[in-house]
């Protein structure tokens, strides 16, 4: 089965610095995978998704991710945070098209300090 | 754009009460998702629908029971309510069989069982 594991649980830089959360997925195909953020008490708000193509996936908010088949990794990254980055973010992997079920990672706490 | 829209946004309940839960889907999408997330962990999945038929089922208690009425708008209708029910509960919606993989999401009913 479809999974994707995020190792870091909690992760904390400095606003203006450079960040990277790690995803690693489980998958015999090319997987469709996402990165969704949520911020307290909100709802998940699409950042990024892969599909196939282009390995750098542009995102919303500055963000970046980048598909490695060869690592199983889907890394999201900014250069440069701002203290509104701070939220939960999930990486996720789509099940198949047509039922789009997504499996969550465990999730990765963003801290942002000045 | 007219996004997701979940009733109630909070919700207190004792144990062994009923709750009802409602969402609304984005116009014109066909398929809806209800998932689970528990404090401080990843969503999963609870249940889905298809032009109101069930399309798929996850970790979804026996006391839990769902569907989607024919304006496609869903309740998830939860019994016997326990202590571990306490959760936000996200309903998502996506239009099928477009490609797009993407899953919009509300913005969470937040259930407290007492």
């Amino acid at each position: 089965a479809q999974s994707v594991t995020q190792p870091d649980i909690h992760i904390t830089v400095s606003e203006g610095a450079s960040l990277e959360l790690r995803c690693n997925y489980s998958y015999g195909a090319t997987p469709y995978l996402f990165w969704y953020v949520q911020s307290p008490g909100q709802g998940l708000q699409l950042l990024l998704k892969y599909f196939s193509g282009d390995t750098l996936v542009q995102g919303i908010k500055g963000f970046e991710a980048e598909f490695k088949r060869s690592q199983s990794s889907f890394n999201l990254r900014k250069p440069s945070v701002h203290w509104s980055d701070a939220a939960e973010y999930f990486c996720a992997v789509l099940h198949n098209f047509g039922n789009e079920k997504l499996t969550f990672g465990t999730g990765t706490r963003l801290t942002i300090i000045p | 754009a007219a996004g997701v829209i979940q009733s109630p946004r909070h919700l207190i309940k004792e144990k062994r009460e009923t709750a009802t839960l409602k969402c609304y889907p984005i116009p014109r999408h066909d398929t809806v998702y209800w998932y689970q997330q528990g404090p401080g962990q990843d969503p999963q999945f609870l249940i889905s629908f298809y032009e109101k038929m069930q399309s798929d089922k996850g970790s979804i208690p026996d006391r839990f029971s769902a569907q989607q009425f024919s304006d496609y708008h869903s309740e998830l209708n939860m019994s016997s309510l326990e202590l571990g029910d306490s959760a936000l509960y996200f309903c998502a919606s996506s239009l099928a069989f477009v490609g797009s993989g993407e899953l919009f999401f509300g913005e969470g009913s937040r259930l407290t069982v007492l």
